[in-house]
């Protein structure tokens, strides 16, 4: 099993550039999510999806755009970067489930900055 | 007010000794789960330790183990006898179980634990 997969690893945009992050798992794991990573802060919630055709938003999710049309997808949008988008990007998946201990998988993680 | 509070911006610590990181975390759910992870200086994050908000035992994972206070609202992670490769940013995490879980992960701001040899 690959796990998480994320591309691209790394990206280079310009203010205003559209560009969209991919993410694939191959556990069928029905719950997927984004978070960001800034400097000094721990990781924050961008969008969930706990099964295909099913999003919705987490603590900080304006500028994005998430869609699930398949259980191993769920690419993160970016519409019109901005500089405040700077930041590394995580994708993760777990099963879905009321139970609070799933293991929660992420990927490596894509870097990406926004001149 | 902050869900998960890491008080320990850095730490130093030589190599072999125990090492204790501090995790307070707030919240009004009965069942919820709590997390800590590894983050290298490679950047992935690695699972590595879980304690349910119903588990008497703490939990324990090899060199890692979590002293859980439940009245006091506290996670702390131990690692014993640190090596070199334990030198890495350590996050605290929390699942509350409403709405399934769907909230994900919320994380404190992490530590940055220095192993010297």
């Amino acid at each position: 099993n690959a796990g998480v997969t994320q591309t691209p690893k790394f990206q280079v945009l310009k203010t205003g550039q559209s560009m969209t992050l991919q993410c694939a798992q191959d556990m069928n794991h029905e719950y997927m999510s984004w978070y960001r990573q800034d400097p000094g802060m721990g990781l924050r919630l961008i969008h969930y999806s706990v099964g295909a055709g099913i999003t919705d938003q987490g603590e900080v999710p304006n500028g994005y755009n998430v869609s699930r049309s398949t259980t191993e997808d769920f690419p993160l949008r970016l519409l019109s970067a901005a500089p405040s988008q700077t930041s590394v990007y995580f994708c993760a998946s777990r099963l879905a489930g009321g139970h609070p201990g799933e293991t929660q998988y992420f990927g490596p993680g894509t870097r990406l900055l926004v001149l | 007010a902050q869900k998960i509070t890491q008080t320990q911006p850095g730490m130093f610590v030589q190599e072999k000794e125990a090492v204790t990181l501090d995790c307070t975390y707030d919240t009004s759910d009965q069942s919820y789960g709590l997390f800590w992870y590894k983050q290298p200086s490679s950047g992935e994050m690695i699972f590595l330790i879980y304690q349910g908000s119903y588990d008497e035992q703490n939990a324990t994972e090899g060199r890692y183990s979590l002293n859980f206070q439940k009245a006091r609202k506290s996670a702390n992670l131990v690692i014993s006898a640190s090596q070199l490769g334990d030198s890495a940013m350590y996050f605290c995490a929390m699942r509350e179980a409403r709405r399934g879980g769907a909230d994900g992960l919320t994380f404190g701001k992490g530590t940055h634990l220095i192993i010297q040899p």
